[in-house]
C-alpha cells in the first residue's frame, strides 16, 4: 500500500526557534497533502491543505506566518513552525492524497513537537 | 459546515464479542464519503473501512462492517469477534466535495481479555 513518511518523528526545540517537519509520499505522487494537529486525547484538526506548486490554504484560526507550508514537489511537503512557543507543542500529522485515487488519504506516522 | 459526532467517548468489549461504535454527521451535500479510522497507541492513523454515500450496500471488511443510514445521517461501525489488537481510538470521518476530512472526537475502545 501507499506509504507516507514524516521526519523527524520527535523533536524538541527551544522557545523562539523554528523547526521544520517533512512529509514524503514514498511510492506515489501526491498533488495534495494535508497537515493536521492533534492535542492529547483529542481529535485531528486540519491546519492547512497543501497543493504542489501553489500556496497552501489555511483553515480559519491558523496563523499563516507561524506555520509555513511548502509543497515544492509531488512527493514532499514541509511544515515549518516559526518562532515556536510552548503552546505549539503538539502532535503533527500529515496525509497525502494519491493522484490516482478518488477517495483515499494516506497518513504519515506523525511528529511529536515539544517546545521548551 | 459539515460536522461529525461520536457520542461515545469510551466503549469496552470482551474479547470475541461484538461492539458497535456510533457516528452521526450533518451535511447538505449529496455526494460524499464516510470513513472509520483506527489510531492505536503508536498514533499511526489506519483506515478501517470506507463507505461511498451513493452506495446503498453497507461496506464490510472482514470483521468490520458498517450500518450506513443515509436519511438518518448515521454511520455506525460494528466490530465482530473483537480481538485485543482492536483496542485503539476510533475516529469517524466525513469527506465531501472539498476533499477535506472532518473528524469526530473519537471513541476509545478497550478490549477486555
Amino acid at each position: 500500500g501507499a506509504v507516507v513518511s514524516q521526519h523527524p518523528s520527535r523533536v524538541i526545540c527551544k522557545s523562539g526557534t523554528s523547526v521544520k517537519i517533512e512529509c514524503r509520499s514514498l511510492d506515489f505522487q501526491a498533488t495534495t497533502m494535508f497537515w493536521y494537529r492533534q492535542f492529547p486525547k483529542q481529535s485531528l484538526m486540519l491546519m492547512a491543505t497543501s497543493n504542489e506548486g501553489s500556496k497552501a490554504t489555511y483553515e480559519q484560526g491558523v496563523e499563516k506566518d507561524k506555520f509555513l507550508i511548502n509543497h515544492a514537489s509531488l512527493t514532499l511537503s514541509t511544515l515549518t513552525v516559526t518562532s515556536a512557543h510552548p503552546e505549539d507543542s503538539s502532535f503533527y500529522i500529515c496525509s497525502a492524497r494519491d493522484w490516482g485515487q478518488t477517495y483515499e488519504q494516506y497518513f504519515g506516522p506523525g511528529t511529536r513537537l515539544t517546545v521548551t | 459546515a459539515q460536522t461529525v459526532t461520536q457520542s461515545q467517548p469510551e466503549m469496552s468489549v470482551q474479547e470475541a464479542e461484538t461492539v458497535t461504535l456510533s457516528c452521526t454527521y450533518d451535511t447538505s451535500e449529496s455526494d460524499y464519503y464516510l470513513f472509520w479510522y483506527k489510531q492505536p497507541p503508536s498514533r499511526q492513523m489506519i483506515l478501517v473501512i470506507r463507505q461511498e454515500a451513493y452506495k446503498q450496500q453497507n461496506a464490510t471488511e472482514n470483521r468490520f462492517s458498517v450500518n450506513f443510514q443515509k436519511a438518518a445521517k448515521s454511520f455506525s461501525l460494528k466490530i465482530s469477534d473483537s480481538q485485543l489488537g482492536d483496542a485503539a481510538m476510533y475516529f469517524c470521518a466525513y469527506r465531501g466535495g472539498s476533499e477535506k476530512l472532518v473528524f469526530g472526537k473519537g471513541t476509545k475502545l478497550t478490549v477486555n481479555p
